[in-house]
Order: structure tokens, then C-alpha cells, then sequence
């Protein structure tokens, strides 16, 4: 099975900083596809890329994602108070589609 | 508008089985597979496995394998996931979604992946 860390686990960050959030990969990810996602307390996981960098429609241009192979960063510019949630990346290159552990994008 | 409504949460004991329906809405069912995610407590996700909507295809995760069981029914468009011999680490939020597309990996292994669509989630408490 292909393992995604994600690094860092906490992130502490002030709205209007810049996230940057990283997703490693054990094994080269086929096709690129990486997929990022929002959680919040409560709620299911929300969709915000697919393919490492194919924004979902009606997620805001502030979030997006880059890298191929075995290195994937999702970067969130200008954070809003709602950019404060869990990120997990997932790889659907090949089965079994494995996630990271989650990086948790708190208020500093 | 495409929805996944799940079934309500559910206790059991010990050594039970549980079912969790996902019902499905908005699209035609058939053209694409479910997948099911579980969570535990304030851990990550974990994928569980995946079902075909149109044939018996399944791809279930090792850890599941001989525990799970994933149906679909597509006169309702409802999709079922049986867990059986439960213990205290099945205490979960269990998750259906739907990806975009359905794979099929090198190894011959059907799945999906970038679930847009996710139902609400049906916690499952397993207790003594």
C-alpha cells in the first residue's frame, strides 16, 4: 500500500497568512492522483483538489495544490477564519486509495 | 443535486453486525461505484472498500476482508455495508462517497478516488 505523511501535523497560523501543507508519498503516485481535502468538526471531508492540482468548482482560488510523483503541497493563501479545519491528501493512483494522517491548520 | 443519505447511528454489543445504508440521489446510480470510509474518534480516514452500482464487482480493504460485506441495491438506489464481529475499534463515523470516475488499478483492482460526494456519516458506537 502507498503511505502519504503529511507534514507538518499542527500548523499555527495567523488569517491572512499563508499555509503550506505537505504530502508525502512511499511510492510514485500513478497519474498524479492526489486528491486534498477540508474537514471541520462534525462535517464529512469536503473535496478541494483532485489530480494534485484540479480545483473542485466553487472552491475558492486562495486554495491550490502542486507536485507530482512523490511530493504534493497544498497551499492556502490569504486563510479565512473557515481555512481553519483538518487537510488530508489521498492518493487514487491505485488500490487501495490510502489517505495521509491529516494536518491540522489551527488559529496562532 | 446529487445527495448520499446515510442511515441513523447505531450501538451495539460486542460481536454484532451492523448494516449502514447510503442511499443515493441526483444521478444515475449505476454509473458509478461507492465507496466506504470510516473514521474513529478524533483519528484520520481510513478507506474500507468499494462496490460496484451496476455488477458484483467489490474491492475490500485487507484489514476487512472475511468481515465485510458491500451490496447494492439499484431498485432503490441504496447501497448497504455489513460489518460483522464487532469490537470497541469499530467505533466510528462510517462514510459512503462517490468519486468522479471508477478505476481500475494495474493490479486489476476496481476502486475510486477525489470523493466529491460523501453522505452524512452514521456513528457506530460498539459497547459493552
Amino acid at each position: 500500500d502507498i503511505v502519504l505523511t503529511q507534514s507538518p501535523g499542527t500548523l499555527s497560523l495567523s488569517p491572512g497568512e499563508r499555509a503550506t501543507l505537505s504530502c508525502r508519498a512511499s511510492q510514485s503516485v500513478g497519474s498524479d492522483f492526489l486528491a486534498w481535502y477540508q474537514q471541520k468538526p462534525g462535517q464529512a471531508p469536503r473535496l478541494l483538489i483532485s489530480a494534485a492540482s484540479t480545483r473542485v468548482t466553487d472552491i475558492s482560488d486562495r486554495f491550490s495544490g502542486d507536485g507530482s510523483g512523490t511530493d504534493f503541497t497544498l497551499t492556502i493563501d490569504r486563510l479565512e477564519p473557515e481555512d481553519f479545519a483538518v487537510y488530508y491528501c489521498q492518493q487514487y493512483g491505485r488500490s487501495p486509495p490510502t489517505f495521509g494522517g491529516g494536518t491540522k491548520v489551527e488559529i496562532k | 443535486q446529487v445527495h448520499l443519505v446515510q442511515s441513523g447511528a447505531e450501538v451495539k454489543r460486542p460481536g454484532a453486525s451492523v448494516t449502514v445504508s447510503c442511499k443515493a440521489s441526483g444521478y444515475t446510480f449505476v454509473d458509478y461505484g461507492i465507496t466506504w470510509v470510516r473514521q474513529a474518534p478524533g483519528q484520520g480516514l481510513e478507506w474500507m472498500g468499494w462496490i460496484s452500482a451496476n455488477n458484483p464487482n467489490t474491492n475490500y480493504a485487507q484489514k476487512f476482508q472475511g468481515r465485510v460485506t458491500m451490496t447494492t441495491d439499484t431498485y432503490t438506489n441504496t447501497v448497504y455495508m455489513e460489518l460483522r464481529r464487532l469490537s470497541s475499534d469499530d467505533t466510528a463515523v462510517y462514510y459512503c462517497a462517490r468519486g468522479g470516475a471508477d478505476y481500475r488499478d494495474v493490479n486489476g483492482y476496481f476502486y475510486s478516488g477525489a470523493f466529491g460526494v460523501w453522505g452524512q456519516g452514521t456513528m457506530v458506537t460498539v459497547s459493552s
